[in-house]
């Protein structure tokens, strides 16, 4: 069985703080995409990345495909309570999600 | 990109009934998915919906207990049978044109059996 384990499973910062959340599976994946989801919607697709190596940014969120691309991270910087939600990782094509991490930003 | 609405949002059900969810979305899509999330989880694929033929389901899902149809490239339906306490979760439905490209997320319903 493919897993995606992600880590921190729970975050809860300051507002203006950073902070990196990280995607790890044993298998190789052709490109992973990052998801946020807030309460009461389903998951909203923030970035696709498909290059080991790869570093996409979106705004104050940096991602980041491993080299062998079995694992990818987020980074957020200077976190805002707008941040606050679930983040999944995914598989792409796979359609396995990732264990998930739980994001508060306090204000 | 791709508007997608589930009926009924949330529902309180008893054990031992049947719920029907209904998934729409504004543009025929070339696939289908349910998902289903645990409060505060991740989410576990349930099943591919497979315009005009059976749905493909996931290792430990099976047609009995969550029959799926989907009668066109815009519609399908989830039921959930024979509730236990155990299903009460939410229940996503998801679109896609290709493999590769975005899935969009219908908002959920949220289910909770008694």
């Amino acid at each position: 069985t493919q897993l995606l384990e992600q880590s921190p499973q729970f975050l809860s910062i300051q507002e203006g703080e950073n902070l990196t959340v990280y995607c790890n599976s044993s298998s190789v994946f052709s490109s992973l995409q990052w998801y946020r989801q807030e309460p009461g919607e389903g998951p909203v697709l923030l970035v696709t990345v498909v290059t080991g190596g790869e570093v996409k940014k979106l705004k104050r969120l940096t991602f980041q495909f491993g080299d062998a691309r079995k694992d990818s991270s987020l980074h957020i910087t200077a976190a805002q309570p707008g941040d606050t939600g679930l983040y999944l990782c995914a598989g792409a094509g796979k359609y396995i999600f990732g264990t998930g991490t739980r994001l508060k930003v306090l204000a | 990109s791709a508007v997608i609405s589930q009926k009924p949002s949330r529902d309180i059900c008893q054990r031992g009934t049947s719920l029907t969810i209904q998934c729409q979305v504004d543009s025929q899509v070339t696939m289908m998915f349910w998902y289903r999330q645990q409060p505060g989880q991740s989410l576990t694929l349930i099943a591919t919906a497979n315009q005009g033929s059976e749905a493909t389901y996931e290792s430990g899902f099976v047609i009995d207990k969550f029959p799926i149809s989907r009668p066109n490239l815009t519609f399908s339906t989830l039921t959930v049978s024979n509730m236990s306490p155990e299903d009460s979760s939410i229940y996503l439905c998801s679109a896609q044109w290709t493999v590769q490209e975005t899935q969009y997320f219908g908002p959920g319903t949220r289910l909770l059996v008694l």
